[in-house]
């Protein structure tokens, strides 16, 4: 499985936004970046997805670099309720239906 | 609209005895299925998962067995449960044959404490 890796944990003021790295140096040309994200005691929720364009949506932003081998999601306005441990992962082109995750990122929100 | 749920939401048993974790997904068919674990403090780590009915993929060899009897039931078993079983228990779901963008769905999860 190509691999994912990304900081333990990050900090963020209230109110401005914050950029999660994603490195993915294995990444192959058919693998799917996704992002998920776990609230307390809750089973992990999809965040947003992208192969090669960078793309938007109401929760996020993802930026994927011109050899995909990082991304990084972008939310634009922090709130207290986006503390959470973000995961990053790769989902394959030829249905392979295993999907790992790593630890992800615990990301804080200081008010 | 497609819904999940696992159960039971907590759980405390003693070493040594059996445990059976239960998920069922309503509104879809022939879903593609998955048991996590999440130790406290550390990542997901993948189980189990099922791509049809019978068709079990186990990822990590332990004393931990999952069934699948019907389309939309998953099972997480064990005949003698570890004081290292003890985590955060997560199903999910996600459909099959859609191509990689498809999302995956978790559970409420299920706590398990091994005393």
């Amino acid at each position: 499985d190509a691999k994912t890796t990304q900081p333990n944990s990050m900090e963020s003021n209230e109110e401005e936004p914050v950029h999660l790295p994603c490195n993915h140096s294995t990444i192959s040309g058919t693998d799917y970046i996704h992002w998920y994200r776990q609230l307390p005691s809750q089973g992990p929720e999809y965040v947003i997805h992208g192969l090669t364009s960078n793309v938007n949506n109401r929760m996020a932003s993802l930026a994927i670099a011109e050899d995909r081998k990082s991304s990084t999601l972008i939310l634009h306005r922090a709130t207290l309720r986006d503390a959470a441990v973000y995961y990053c992962i790769l989902r394959d082109g030829f249905g392979n239906e295993k999907l790992t995750f790593g630890t992800g990122t615990r990301l804080t929100i200081i008010p | 609209s497609q819904t999940i749920h696992q159960w039971p939401a907590t759980l405390v048993q003693p070493v040594g005895s059996p445990l059976s974790l239960e998920c069922t997904v309503e509104g879809t068919s022939n879903p593609n299925l998955y048991w996590y674990r999440q130790a406290a403090g550390r990542g997901l780590q993948l189980l189990f998962y099922s791509v049809g009915i019978g068709q079990i993929s186990s990822e990590v060899p332990q004393n931990l067995s999952a069934s699948r009897p019907q389309d939309r039931q998953f099972i997480l078993s064990s005949k003698k449960l570890l004081l290292s079983d003890s985590g955060f228990y997560l199903c999910a779901w996600s459909n099959v044959g859609l191509p990689p963008e498809g999302e995956l769905f978790f559970g409420e999860g299920s706590r398990l404490t091994v005393l």
